[in-house]
């Protein structure tokens, strides 16, 4: 079946780390991924995405590239701040049918002043 | 442009009783989701309409669970009746979806349910 798998957290920082988030996935055909980041009380709000193999997403200083060989999609930033304190999701749109995500369980981030 | 609007944002009810949560996508977007998330768990999909159809209801719990698309914009999604393991955040979300090529989902704020 279709899944996301990514690595356990809370991961604990300080600040100017650099960061990592692994995830991999289990797929039929060739999903598009995305990072989505969820701050305390808020939404899940999308942070970076890939469509294809090779392809690279990135904002707000964070990067992910889509390996199919891996079936990985991890998350970077070279210097992370207190401000991306946060839940960090992965997540999978399969592109048939209708398009269905399914998310990992989410990755906890404390990032120490 | 307005984002998803979801209300309440946090219930609380006894097990048995009933609940119902609402939800407004942005304005245009074909397609909206309702997603569970378990304390300490990714969100997972319950129900997704196209416009007013059904797209994919498969993990719904369909005995007690209930959601409905009146013409293609709002939805609310109901329990009835509540069981303790239903406590969770409920989230809505919503996308273009113009044509086959599937867009970015925005989500809500979502629901706090509390079920004592």
């Amino acid at each position: 079946g279709n899944s996301v798998t990514q690595m356990e957290g809370p991961v604990t920082l300080s600040e100017e780390a650099f960061l990592t988030i692994n995830c991999t996935y289990t797929a039929t055909g060739y999903p598009s991924l995305f990072w989505y980041v969820q701050y305390p009380g808020e939404g899940l709000q999308l942070l970076l995405k890939a469509t294809k193999a090779d392809d690279k997403g990135s904002n707000k200083g964070f990067e992910a590239t889509y390996r199919k060989e891996t079936t990985s999609f991890h998350l970077e930033k070279g210097s992370v701040q207190v401000s991306d304190s946060a839940v960090y999701f992965c997540a999978l749109r399969l592109n048939t049918g209708g398009f269905k995500t399914i998310f990992g369980a989410g990755t906890r981030l404390f990032v120490k002043a | 442009e307005a984002g998803v609007a979801q209300s309440p944002r946090y219930k609380i009810i006894e097990k048995r009783q009933s609940v119902a949560f609402w939800c407004n996508p942005i304005s245009g977007h074909a397609t909206l989701y309702w997603y569970q998330q378990i304390l300490g768990q990714g969100p997972k999909l319950l129900i997704q309409f196209q416009n007013n159809g059904v797209v994919d209801d498969s993990q719904l719990p369909k005995d007690r669970f209930s959601a409905e698309r009146l013409k293609g914009v709002d939805s609310t999604l109901k329990i009835q009746p509540a069981k303790l393991e239903d406590s969770a955040v409920y989230l809505c979300a919503s996308s273009l979806d113009k044509g086959r090529s599937p867009h970015e989902q925005y989500f809500g704020p979502g629901t706090r349910l509390t079920v004592t």
